[in-house]
């Protein structure tokens, strides 16, 4: 596998349930990031991790928990979530460059439906 | 708070005609991207524009920026059917070795004959 990929790419779960999804980059990369798409909003980035330390965190509620074991992977394990958390969910990774950000490659994303 | 505004929202082309979409920002930014992505896909990276008067071109698709006005273009010449897609720009700020991105809403391109 090449790039970033992401699974699944698409979930359907309850308000109950408790699931995961899974980011895991190919690139050499040190930084991974968690965004949102919702329908007719920007991009809305959730989580930073750099060195596999946490850096970001926008505000996202706790029913929203990342997780970042190794530099390739990054997971973000959900929670009784809500209908209104229905959405797109993008993982990017980019390199760490001495002072100045480049760009994200970003998966294929995981569409998520809350029930 | 940093803002980004793009606009059209929504614009369609014809084939063969020439387009601008326009990217502008709030505060003051080291770095601007943009993206592309079709439906159902992610995004790709176009262009990364890191410094006042910067123009980059790939194809049919031309970026530019000014620092100073705090405003990104990107052109379309002679479009085609290939070109549609949603179009982001991204700004990024804070000046930390990771990125952290504020996007536009997107400008949805449809191209037709």
């Amino acid at each position: 596998e090449t790039g970033v990929t992401q699974t699944p790419r698409h979930l359907v779960m309850g308000m109950t349930n408790k699931k995961s999804l899974k980011c895991e980059q190919h690139l050499g990369h040190n930084a991974m990031y968690w965004y949102k798409q919702s329908a007719k909003k920007p991009l809305e980035l959730m989580f930073v991790y750099s060195l596999e330390e946490r850096v970001e965190n926008n505000s996202v509620p706790s029913r929203f928990s990342p997780e970042c074991p190794n530099s390739s992977h990054l997971f973000l394990h959900l929670h009784t979530l809500q209908p209104e958390d229905s959405a797109l969910y993008l993982c990017a990774s980019s390199p760490l460059a001495g002072g100045r950000a480049d760009t994200q490659y970003f998966g294929p994303g995981t569409r998520l439906t809350v029930l | 708070e940093l803002k980004v505004e793009q606009n059209p929202l929504f614009l369609s082309m014809q084939e063969g005609k020439n387009y601008t979409i326009y990217c502008n920002y709030s505060t003051t930014s080291d770095r601007l991207y943009w993206y592309r992505q079709d439906p159902g896909k992610s995004l790709e990276s176009l262009f990364v524009l890191l410094s006042n008067g910067a123009v980059k071109q790939e194809g049919r698709l031309m970026a530019s920026l000014d620092t100073k006005a705090r405003l990104s273009t990107l052109h379309i010449t002679a479009a085609v059917h290939d070109l549609s897609a949603t179009y982001f720009c991204a700004v990024g700020f804070g000046g930390t070795s990771y990125g952290k991105l504020t996007f536009g809403q997107g400008t949805i391109l449809t191209v037709h004959p």
